[in-house]
């Protein structure tokens, strides 16, 4: 069993619509998570990270955390045809962050935003 | 935030020969920096960890011998591919951390290469 399974898609919706994109873990000693955006053939930029189980907002993008269930999942409202992109989530069992050691990604779910 | 920068961004080479790549930390200090390879439609896989001035950790399955990596100063580390195979072929990403921005690795553009 991989350590982070996420679905890779492609998923596809109409812009405007709420997408909603998981990932389930194993690793009990995982602290903080994060989602990724990335472009083809692009490095990752950071959107949100959390290290507690809820919920964080920042602006259209929510991300939640359900540590018991070992799911982590990112919602976006309102959403935009820029907004396609691969999303990936990421893990570390670093408590300060992600800085000191390495993440474990998901494979990334192809995002596709319908115009 | 923080920039990253990797050199080149694409390279194409013969197999037996060795690929040098650049990962650089344009406005900070970087005291730790990580190298990825990325499969088409595969997650990113950690290869190593670098910390400045010192020899890199590496993860399990990634042949030291073969990606030599070197994090001589605050702002650089270098990752070689000695002797390439096409199954080398890749994405290869770094991220970097360290300063102010000790709490989020912050990834470069990501380098592809292609071994003929």
């Amino acid at each position: 069993q991989k350590e982070v399974e996420q679905d890779p898609g492609p998923l596809s919706v109409p812009e405007g619509a709420i997408v909603s994109l998981n990932c389930t873990y194993s690793n009990s000693a995982f602290q903080y998570f994060m989602w990724y955006r990335q472009y083809s053939r692009k490095g990752p930029e950071l959107l949100m990270y959390t290290y507690s189980s809820g919920n964080k907002e920042d602006g259209r993008f929510t991300a939640q955390v359900d540590k018991s269930s070992k799911y982590i999942s990112l919602f976006i409202r309102d959403s935009q045809p820029s907004d396609s992109a691969t999303y990936l989530c990421a893990m570390s069992e670093d408590m300060t962050g992600g800085g000191a050691d390495g993440l474990t990604f998901g494979k990334g779910t192809h995002l596709i935003i319908q115009p | 935030g923080a920039v990253v920068s990797q050199h080149p961004s694409r390279v194409i080479c013969k197999s037996g020969t060795s690929v040098k790549i650049e990962c650089r930390s344009l406005d900070f200090q970087a005291t730790t920096m990580f190298w990825y390879r990325q499969f088409p439609k595969q997650s990113l896989m950690l290869m190593a960890t670098s910390n400045e001035g010192s020899k890199a950790t590496y993860e399990q399955g990634v042949e030291k011998d073969k990606f030599l990596i070197n994090h001589a100063s605050l702002t650089l580390s270098t990752l070689t591919v000695t002797s390439a195979h096409p199954e080398d072929s890749s994405f290869y990403i770094c991220s970097a951390t360290g300063g102010a921005a000790y709490n989020e690795q912050f990834f470069g553009p990501g380098t592809r290469l292609t071994v003929l």
